[in-house]
């Protein structure tokens, strides 16, 4: 198993552009989750899925929107890239919706936006 | 309101020394409560959970964590640390679909 998947690794964006962050998991889970990382902060929930079609917003989702069209899949678009949204992006998955379960996470994607 | 606190920022330790990492959580309900490593560069590993039952839990790489209700505690040990174990450590707590991270703490081990 690869487990979670990120791409790209590295983003340097221009103000208001956009891209899409893409993750993805072949283990099956149910669960998956976006994370920025900012210093001095810790991890901060963007967006999650609770599995196919159905998403839901996170502690800080303002800028950025999620669909969850497969179980595999769950990429992060960021549509007018601003430079409140460098930071490091996580996306985590877990076989059940409980937080119970052990999440995974994959290895971040650094995102500059100048 | 649901939080987690990890009072220390940067912690240096030497070698071979004992390591104690602080968590405080404010949360509602009865928390599950989580530590996580981070290297750097790297995603986040998880390094042990509590749940229930037995207030002293173990995890991988030699740590322990124990949960005081009465204080809200959830502390992170190690009893002899390793120069391998320089990382970032963060103290989560969960209820049924989110997770709330603290801050972290960067640990720094001197040989």
């Amino acid at each position: 198993n690869a487990g979670v998947t990120q791409t790209p690794k590295f983003q340097v964006l221009k103000t208001g552009q956009s891209m899409t962050l893409q993750c993805a998991q072949d283990m099956n889970h149910e669960y998956m989750s976006w994370y920025r990382q900012d210093p001095g902060m810790g991890l901060r929930l963007i967006h999650y899925s609770v599995g196919a079609g159905i998403t839901d917003q996170g502690e800080v989702p303002n800028g950025y929107n999620v669909s969850r069209s497969t179980t595999e899949d769950f990429p992060l678009r960021l549509l007018s890239a601003a430079p409140s949204q460098t930071s490091v992006y996580f996306c985590a998955s877990r076989f059940g919706t409980g937080v119970s379960y052990e999440q995974y996470f994959g290895p971040g994607t650094r995102l500059t936006v100048t | 309101a649901q939080s987690v606190t990890q009072p220390d920022i940067h912690i240096t330790v030497s070698e071979g020394a004992s390591l104690e990492l602080r968590c405080n959580y404010s949360y509602g309900a009865t928390p599950y409560l989580f530590w996580y490593v981070q290297s750097p560069g790297q995603g986040l590993q998880l390094l042990l959970k509590y749940f229930s039952g037995d207030t002293l839990v173990q995890g991988i790489k030699g740590f322990e964590a124990e949960f005081k209700r009465s204080q809200s505690s959830f502390n992170l040990r190690k009893p002899s640390v390793h120069w391998s174990d320089a990382a970032e450590y963060f103290c989560a707590v969960g209820g049924y679909n989110k997770l709330i991270f603290g801050a972290g703490t960067r640990l720094a081990v001197h040989p």
